[in-house]
């Protein structure tokens, strides 16, 4: 039973463009979402986070939206640059007795062209 | 640099076997989680440590076990080894049991050959 959901494995955006990337999620019970950047062989790399109380949270050139009826989130970089070629990730977490566990989606591979 | 350290970076190790990885948090962290990534499961939850306590089991095998120690670091002890649990292997950090950002380390890549 997947949790979190990147329907999107792979993504090629021109360079200066857009890229948007999307995520959906089932548990009503998520309250703090978060977007991870990963390069081959490294850890993830903290992006951007949003709390179910907004709807929007913007960090320069990364803007997450969040629409809870959906149970869906977004990331949007803008202007897209090689450099953010990765593989992005998003995660959610709720309360579980004191715990906050990251729930992972599988992850979009973000291919920027020059 | 997420400030959490992960040793070793690489090991392989033969079926059977049993190993142990360890993790230094970012200075301040109460928390350690570790997570396991193979190439068809993604990022899974193992377990969740705070203060020296468990507070969290996820998708962790009987044959593997943590424990986060009173300076905070944490050890992942993975036994009786089979080709499937080659995977990467990532600890993280955060200031409190949650509500927070999670900061990964580099990953230990365990190959069982």
């Amino acid at each position: 039973d997947q949790q979190v959901k990147q329907n999107s494995p792979s993504l090629s955006v021109q360079e200066g463009r857009i890229s948007i990337l999307n995520c959906d999620y089932t548990n009503s019970m998520f309250d703090y979402f978060l977007w991870y950047k990963k390069y081959p062989a490294e850890g993830p790399t903290f992006l951007i986070s949003i709390s179910s109380i907004k709807d929007k949270n913007e960090d320069g050139r990364f803007t997450v939206f969040l629409n809870k009826s959906a149970k869906h989130l977004s990331l949007h970089i803008v202007p897209s640059q090689p450099g953010d070629s990765a593989v992005y990730f998003c995660a959610a977490s709720a309360d579980g007795a004191g715990s906050y566990q990251l729930t992972f989606g599988k992850g979009t591979k973000l291919s920027v062209i020059p | 640099d997420s400030g959490v350290t992960q040793t070793p970076k690489h090991l392989i190790t033969a079926t059977g076997q049993r190993v142990t990885l360890r993790c230094s948090p970012r200075s301040g962290d109460l928390s350690v989680y570790w997570y396991q990534q193979s190439l068809d499961q993604g990022l899974q939850f193992l377990i969740h440590y705070y203060n020296g306590e468990e507070r969290a089991k996820g998708n962790i095998l009987e044959r593997f076990s943590a424990q986060q120690f009173p300076d905070l670091h944490s050890e992942l002890n993975l036994s009786s080894l089979e080709l499937g649990d080659s995977a990467l292997y990532f600890c993280a950090s955060s200031v409190t049991g949650g509500g927070n950002t999670i900061y990964f380390g580099e990953g230990s890549w365990l190959t069982v050959v």
